[in-house]
């Protein structure tokens, strides 16, 4: 059975950084691309960012949502199965919860239970 | 990168059918076959419903099902049923290698 853990969310006051961590199991988890996606309380699905299945350091292996782009940095560590999002600069926009996604064929075929991050002083 | 549209929401009674429908651009759902599903329950993740247009995932039922003219892909759900309520999100992928959901449905079975 397929299974994305997420961890790490909590309270962070505006300007701080986050890392963001989500263990895979269930699947071999370098085979997949992987994303972060977030929803604000009471709002819709924002995609963040995806990471290709091997996680090189080539320039397109990594892409992000305008919205992010330079605050935020995802990777991976095949060797673990875990992949991860380190959130910097944060603001009160930031706050939502934070899924862990397996795509498959350009969809999201598997969600995790999500991580709450609540940027605030 | 805009959302795309979707009805804020939508009801039906049980035993009729509905339909979403999900408007984007000639870069998104226009462009690609890859536009999918996803149904959230409160407080849950969300699960795919319908992939790649028109396509279900072993264990959804034959009651979801998913269509596309255009830059508008639809989702019917037939024969609704009270367990159906949830809030229904379109995704599609993009000519900038993103993705982008829709806003959102709130569906309500009456």
């Amino acid at each position: 059975e397929v299974q994305l853990v997420e961890s790490g969310g909590r309270l962070v006051q505006p300007g701080g950084s986050l890392r963001l961590s989500c263990a895979a199991s269930g699947f071999t988890f370098s085979d997949y691309w992987m994303h972060w996606v977030r929803q604000a309380p009471g709002k819709g699905l924002v995609w963040v960012s995806r990471i290709f299945s091997d996680g090189g350091s080539d320039a397109g292996s990594t892409i992000y949502a305008d919205s992010v782009k330079g605050r935020v940095t995802i990777s991976r560590d095949n060797a673990r199965n875990i992949l991860f999002l380190q959130l910097n600069s944060l603001r009160a926009e930031d706050t939502a919860v934070y899924y862990c996604v397996r795509s498959r064929n350009l969809n999201f075929d598997h969600w995790g239970q999500g991580t709450l991050v609540t940027v605030s002083s | 990168q805009s959302a795309l549209t979707q009805p804020a929401s939508v009801s039906g009674s049980p035993g009729q059918s509905i339909t979403i429908s999900c408007t984007g651009t000639s870069s998104d759902v226009g462009r690609y076959n890859y536009v999918s599903w996803y149904q959230q329950e409160p407080g849950k993740a969300p699960k795919l419903m319908i992939f790649d247009v028109s396509e279900r995932p072993s264990g959804v039922s034959n009651r979801f099902s998913g269509s596309k003219s255009g830059n508008t892909a639809s989702l019917t759900i037939s024969g609704l049923q009270a367990e159906d309520e949830a809030d229904y999100y379109c995704a599609s992928y993009t000519t900038s290698s993103t993705w982008v959901f829709g806003g959102g449905t709130k569906l309500t079975v009456l």
